[in-house]
C-alpha cells in the first residue's frame, strides 16, 4: 500500500524559509514524480513543482526563484523549500505521486496534508 | 499558464440525481485532464484521468469526457458520500494547472 506523509513546522515567520518533507512507503521510488501541491484556506489547489529520483525538477514558474526541491533516494523521501516566505504562502501543503503519462501526470497518491502558517 | 473554469460553482442536488460538472481549458488540453473530488479537510481523490479513463477503485457510477478544451464529469445516480468538491486538473502543459473547484451539496 502507498503513503505518503509529510512532515516539517506549521508555523513560520515571515521571510524565513519553509522546509517540509514527504516520506513515501510502498511502491516504487523511481517510477513516478515526487509532487509538491498547495492550497491557501478555501482556495484552489496549485501545483509547486515535482523532483524526480535522479534529481531532475520542474517548478512553477510563479514560484520558481523561491523553491527549491531535493530527493533522499537512501530513505524515499523528498523536500520542499520556499524561502522568503509571507502571509501568501499559508497553505496546506501536501505532497503527491505524480503518473508519468505521455503528457504530464496525473497525482494517484496524495499524502493526509500538513497545514502551514506565515506569522510572526 | 492555461486556465481552467468549472461550471457551476455550486451544484446543489438530490441523491440519485444525475450530475454534471463542466471544465474548460484556456487552450487545448488534448485529453490531458483528470478529476479529483476533495472532501474537507481531506486529499484530493484521483477519479478520472486522461479526461475519461476511470482510476482503480473509483465507482462506475463516475465518468468523464471531453477533449481539446470542454470537459466533463458526470455522476450518475449521485450517492451520500458524492458530496464533495470537484476539481479538474490539465496537465498538457507546464505548469499544471487546477479548476476553481464545484462544490456538490444537498439540496
Amino acid at each position: 500500500q502507498v503513503q505518503l506523509q509529510e512532515s516539517g513546522p506549521g508555523l513560520v515567520k515571515p521571510s524565513e524559509t519553509l522546509s517540509l518533507t514527504c516520506s513515501v512507503s510502498g511502491g516504487s521510488f523511481t517510477t513516478y514524480y515526487w509532487t509538491w501541491i498547495r492550497q491557501p484556506p478555501g482556495k484552489a489547489l496549485e501545483w509547486i513543482g515535482f523532483i524526480y529520483y535522479s534529481g531532475t525538477t520542474k517548478y512553477n514558474p510563479s514560484l520558481q526563484s523561491r523553491v527549491t526541491m531535493s530527493v533522499d533516494t537512501s530513505k524515499n523521501q523528498f523536500s520542499l523549500r520556499v524561502t522568503s516566505v509571507t502571509a501568501a504562502d499559508t497553505a496546506v501543503y501536501y505532497c503527491a505521486r505524480g503518473v508519468p503519462s505521455y503528457g504530464g501526470n496525473s497525482f494517484d497518491y496524495w499524502g493526509q496534508g500538513t497545514l502551514v502558517t506565515v506569522s510572526s | 499558464d492555461i486556465q481552467m473554469t468549472q461550471s457551476p460553482s455550486t451544484l446543489s442536488a438530490s441523491v440519485g440525481d444525475r450530475v454534471t460538472i463542466t471544465c474548460r481549458a484556456s487552450e487545448t488540453v488534448n485529453s490531458w485532464l483528470a478529476w479529483y473530488q476533495q472532501k474537507p479537510g481531506k486529499a484530493p481523490k484521483l477519479l478520472i484521468y486522461k479526461s475519461s479513463s476511470l482510476e482503480s477503485g473509483v465507482p462506475s457510477r463516475f465518468s468523464g469526457s471531453g477533449s481539446g478544451t470542454e470537459f466533463t464529469l458526470t455522476i450518475t445516480s449521485l450517492q451520500p458520500d458524492d458530496f464533495a468538491t470537484y476539481y479538474c486538473q490539465q496537465y498538457n502543459m507546464y505548469p499544471f494547472t487546477f479548476g476553481p473547484g464545484t462544490k456538490v451539496d444537498i439540496k
